[in-house]
C-alpha cells in the first residue's frame, strides 16, 4: 500500500479556502485517492475520492495532477465546524484494508 | 441515512477480563471491519471480514482477538484477556463494495471506548 505524507497541522480562518496537500510518490496504477474527515471522539467520515484530474462534490474538491504522486483536498469557505483531522488514503484494487496515516489537523478560527 | 451502530459507547474493564464489542453494520453491506484508535494516535486497521471469514488482519490482531457475525445483523469483536494497552476507541465499519474500481466507501460507527484498568 502506498505511503502518504501530509502536513501535521494547518490553521485557517472562517470563510477562507483551505487546501491540504498529500504526497503519495509510490502510488500504484490501480490505486484510488480517498479523503476522510474525523471529528474528536467520532469515526472517520468519507469526504471525496478520485483517480485523476479533478473531482468535486457538495463539500470539497480533489485535485490530482497527471503523475498522481500528490493530491490536494480543497475545502471552500471553511467554517468553525470544519475543524477536524483530515486523512488522505491511497488504495483500492483487490484490498479492502484502508491504512490511515497521521492525518492533518485543521484548526479553523473565527 | 443508514448508519453503523456500536455498543457499548464506553466500557470499563479490569485487566485480564474478556470484552465483547458489538456492531450493527448497514443492512445491505457485505464487508465489515474493525479499527482502533489509541488516544491521540492514528486510526489503525485490525481486521476485515467477508462471507463469514476473516479477509485480512493486521499484526495487532493476535490470538487474543476474534471476530464473529453470530446472526444476520451483528458483528462482534472479542478481546479474550484485556491488557492495559488495549485501552482505545474501537471503530466498526462496513462497506458495500470490496476494493474494486473505485473502492467502496467505508461507513464508520461512532466507536466504543474501552478503558482497561
Amino acid at each position: 500500500l502506498a505511503k502518504t505524507t501530509q502536513p501535521i497541522s494547518m490553521d485557517s480562518y472562517e470563510g477562507q479556502e483551505v487546501n491540504i496537500t498529500c504526497s503519495h510518490n509510490n502510488i500504484a496504477t490501480n490505486d484510488y485517492i480517498t479523503w476522510y474527515q474525523q471529528f474528536p471522539s467520532q469515526g472517520p467520515r468519507f469526504i471525496i475520492q478520485g483517480y485523476k484530474t479533478k473531482v468535486t462534490n457538495e463539500v470539497a474538491s480533489l485535485f490530482i495532477p497527471a503523475d498522481r504522486k500528490s493530491s490536494t483536498l480543497s475545502l471552500p469557505r471553511v467554517s468553525l465546524s470544519d475543524t477536524a483531522v483530515y486523512y488522505c488514503l491511497v488504495g483500492g484494487g483487490a484490498t479492502n484494508k484502508l491504512i490511515f496515516g497521521t492525518g492533518t489537523l485543521l484548526a479553523v478560527q473565527p | 441515512e443508514p448508519e453503523v451502530t456500536q455498543t457499548p459507547s464506553h466500557q470499563v474493564t479490569q485487566m485480564g477480563q474478556e470484552v465483547i464489542l458489538r456492531c450493527v453494520p448497514i443492512s445491505n453491506h457485505l464487508y465489515f471491519y474493525w479499527y482502533r484508535q489509541i488516544l491521540g494516535q492514528k486510526v489503525e486497521f485490525l481486521v476485515s471480514f467477508y462471507n463469514n471469514e476473516i479477509s485480512e488482519k493486521s499484526e495487532i490482531f493476535d490470538d487474543q482477538f476474534s471476530v464473529e457475525r453470530p446472526d444476520g445483523s451483528n458483528f462482534t469483536l472479542k478481546i479474550r484477556s484485556t491488557k492495559l494497552e488495549d485501552s482505545a476507541m474501537y471503530f466498526c465499519a462496513s462497506s458495500a463494495l470490496l476494493g474494486g474500481d473505485p473502492p467502496g466507501e467505508l461507513f464508520f460507527g461512532e466507536g466504543s471506548r474501552l478503558t482497561v484498568l
